[in-house]
C-alpha cells in the first residue's frame, strides 16, 4: 500500500532563517505531488504541484519554492522565512490520472518567531 | 471558474444526533468529480469519498451517506447517529477539466467544523 511521510511534524524557526520541509511517498511510482498551506481559519491553499521530476508549478507568488529531485520526493524551501509563513503545511500525492483523490501526509506545524 | 461553497462554518450537535454538512459547487464542465475529506484535530486530511458527475446515486457507508444532486449543484454529507469521534473539520472539493488547464488539482471549500458533544 502507499504511504506518505512528511517531516518534521513541528518546527519553530526565527524570522529570516531558511526552511526545508521534506515529503516522500512509498508504494507508488510517478505520483503527482502537492504542497498546501493551511493558515488559522482552516482554508487550504495550494502552493505548488508537480507532475514529474523537476516539474514544478507554482500557484501563488510567495517567499517559498519547491523542488522534486526524485520521483517520490518533494521539498518545500525558503531562503528567508517571514512571519506570514507560519501555518500548517501539508504534502499530498495522487495517481497521475485526471480527477484522482489526493492523499495527505500528517502535516508540519511551522511557527515563525 | 470552479468554486466550492460550504456555507456552514461551524456546527455543534449532541451525540447520536444526525447532522448534514452542505456543499454547493460551481463548474462549467459536464464532467467533474466531487470529494469529501475529514480533518480530525490531529491535522491530517483523510479522503472519504469521490463521486463523478455521471453518477447521481446516493452512497451509504456505515453511518455516512452522501446525497448528490446535479439539479441544485449540491453534494451533501450526512452523518447518522453522530459520535464524539466524528468531531473534525470536513472539506468538500471539486476537480474538473477547467482547473487552469489541468484537472490534477482540487478546489476545496473552506470547511465545516463539526463538534459532537457527549
Amino acid at each position: 500500500s502507499q504511504t506518505i511521510h512528511q517531516w518534521p511534524a513541528t518546527l519553530v524557526q526565527p524570522v529570516g532563517s531558511p526552511l526545508s520541509l521534506e515529503c516522500t511517498v512509498e508504494g507508488t511510482s510517478n505520483p503527482n505531488l502537492y504542497w498546501y498551506r493551511q493558515a488559522a481559519g482552516r482554508g487550504l491553499q495550494l502552493l505548488f504541484y508537480s507532475v514529474g521530476i523537476g516539474q514544478i508549478s507554482s500557484e501563488v507568488p510567495q517567499n517559498l519554492s519547491a523542488s522534486r529531485p526524485q520521483d517520490r520526493q518533494f521539498i518545500l524551501s525558503s531562503k528567508k522565512l517571514l512571519l506570514s509563513d507560519s501555518g500548517f503545511y501539508l504534502c499530498a500525492w495522487s495517481i497521475r490520472q485526471f480527477n484522482q483523490p489526493q492523499h495527505f501526509g500528517d502535516g508540519t506545524r511551522l511557527s515563525i518567531l | 471558474a470552479q468554486k466550492v461553497t460550504q456555507a456552514q462554518t461551524e456546527i455543534s450537535v449532541v451525540e447520536k444526533e444526525d447532522v448534514t454538512l452542505d456543499c454547493v459547487y460551481e463548474t462549467r464542465d459536464t464532467t467533474y468529480y466531487l470529494f469529501w475529506y475529514k480533518q480530525p484535530p490531529s491535522g491530517e486530511l483523510v479522503f472519504l469519498i469521490r463521486r463523478n458527475s455521471f453518477d447521481e446515486q446516493n452512497e451509504i457507508s456505515g453511518r455516512y451517506s452522501w446525497n448528490f444532486q446535479k439539479s441544485t449543484s449540491s453534494f451533501n454529507f450526512t452523518i447518522t447517529a453522530s459520535q464524539v469521534v466524528d468531531s473534525a473539520v470536513y472539506f468538500c472539493a471539486l476537480s474538473d477539466g477547467n482547473s487552469g488547464g489541468s484537472n490534477y488539482k482540487l478546489t476545496f471549500g473552506k470547511g465545516t467544523l463539526l463538534t459532537v458533544n457527549p
